[in-house]
Order: structure tokens, then C-alpha cells, then sequence
């Protein structure tokens, strides 16, 4: 089975440029988390969705950040206008329905702002 | 507030040279605990989740115990290949949360 797929693997841009992170969730998975990983402060959840629609956004940083899922197989964190402190790895997560339901993360976007 | 603590930050074993990896824990309510392993440049990979004290799980050489208080992953006999970044991660009971709270993780590596 195909897990979650994210793409860029990695975004290398400038200052103030917008931009676009995807993900593709396992189908069939009703959750789908967007997590930021650093050295300093290990994995932080910006936001979470079930079935397409946003619970939780307590964790995304600022206004700059935004993310969407307009259906049940896609999903795109944008960040406008990045800025250098935005450098991280960025994982989409997702998980099945039940309570306890283990997260499967996908392989990550290496980002860089310059 | 809820929080959780994983040592040490870095472990070094030689090959056949068993030994454990500690995630404590302080929360209101636990729903589960679940550890990850994660290798460079990939996304964490689940290993196990466990519910309540005294549970145990195991997959090859490795063993997750839960008390009230902490869960120990135990390695037994590892080998090379058992190289990477293993992360615990907690669910409270709060509501619908579906939260995971994470440790900073403990860097593994095993020398031939």
C-alpha cells in the first residue's frame, strides 16, 4: 500500500516568496497533521483535520501560515512570505478513525528559506 | 502542564551490547503512548502504541514497556541496522484529542 506522500522533498527560495507544501494522505485515513521538525524543538503539530476539516490550528505559528484540504486525498500547508526562521522539515502526517490510532508520516519536506 | 521526557539524548552501544531507552511522562490522562522510530531524512516510523501500566510490546529485539510514569524501549542484542532516532509520543484524554504530545528523542547508534 502506498503511504502519505509529500512533495517537494525539498524547497530551497528566497525571503518573502510564497510557499506551497503537499501532501497525499493513505486512503482511507479520516485524520491528516501537518508537524514541523527541528533540532531545537523536535516535532510541533500546526494543524489537524478530520474528514477535510480543520479541528485544531493552535500550532501554526503566525498568519503567514495557512493550510487547506479540499478533499479527502489532498492536502497544502502555504506559507506567504516565508521567512529564514521558517527553515525546517515539514511532515504530513495521517491516521484511521479510531481513538488511539497510530500516525503515519510520509517522508517530509526539507525546506530552506534564504 | 503535560510533558515528556525522553533519555538520554544520545546512546552509543556495540553491536550485541543490550540496553534501554527511557521516555517519561507527566500528564493529566493518558490515552496512549506510542514510540516511533525515525531514520535521516525519512518521516517517523511507528513502532508500537501502549495503553495502560504494565502493558508490553515487542518486535524483533525490541521490547516497550509502560508504567504509570514512564515507558522504557529495551534493546536486546541490536545490531547496526537498529541505527536511528527513536521518539515517544503521548495522547492525553482530553475530549476527541487526537494530540500528540513529543519527546525530543534519543539518537542510537550501533557500532559493527
Amino acid at each position: 500500500d502506498a503511504g502519505v506522500i509529500q512533495s517537494p522533498r525539498h524547497e530551497v527560495t528566497e525571503m518573502g516568496q510564497e510557499v506551497t507544501l503537499r501532501c497525499k494522505p493513505i486512503s482511507g485515513h479520516d485524520y491528516l497533521f501537518w508537524y514541523r521538525q527541528t533540532m531545537m524543538r523536535g516535532l510541533e503539530l500546526l494543524i489537524y483535520f478530520n474528514n477535510n476539516v480543520p479541528i485544531d490550528d493552535s500550532g501554526m505559528p503566525e498568519d503567514r501560515f495557512s493550510a487547506k484540504m479540499p478533499n479527502a486525498s489532498f492536502s497544502t500547508l502555504k506559507i506567504q512570505p516565508s521567512e529564514p526562521r521558517d527553515s525546517a522539515v515539514y511532515f504530513c502526517a495521517s491516521s484511521l478513525l479510531r481513538s488511539r490510532a497510530a500516525q503515519h508520516f510520509g517522508d517530509g519536506t526539507r525546506l530552506s528559506i534564504l | 502542564e503535560d510533558q515528556v521526557t525522553q533519555s538520554p539524548e544520545a546512546l552509543r552501544l556495540q553491536e550485541g551490547e543490550s540496553s534501554s531507552l527511557n521516555c517519561s511522562y507527566t500528564v493529566s490522562g493518558l490515552r496512549g503512548l506510542f514510540w516511533y522510530r525515525q531514520d535521516p531524512g525519512k518521516g517517523p516510523e511507528f513502532l508500537f502504541t501502549l495503553y495502560s501500566a504494565g502493558e508490553e510490546k515487542e518486535k524483533e529485539r525490541l521490547k516497550a514497556t509502560l508504567t504509570k510514569k514512564e515507558s522504557f524501549l529495551h534493546i536486546t542484542a541490536p545490531k547496526p541496522e537498529d541505527s536511528a532516532t527513536y521518539l515517544c509520543a503521548v495522547q492525553t484524554n482530553a475530549g476527541n484529542n487526537r494530540k500528540l504530545i513529543w519527546g525530543l528523542g534519543t539518537s542510537l547508534a550501533v557500532n559493527p
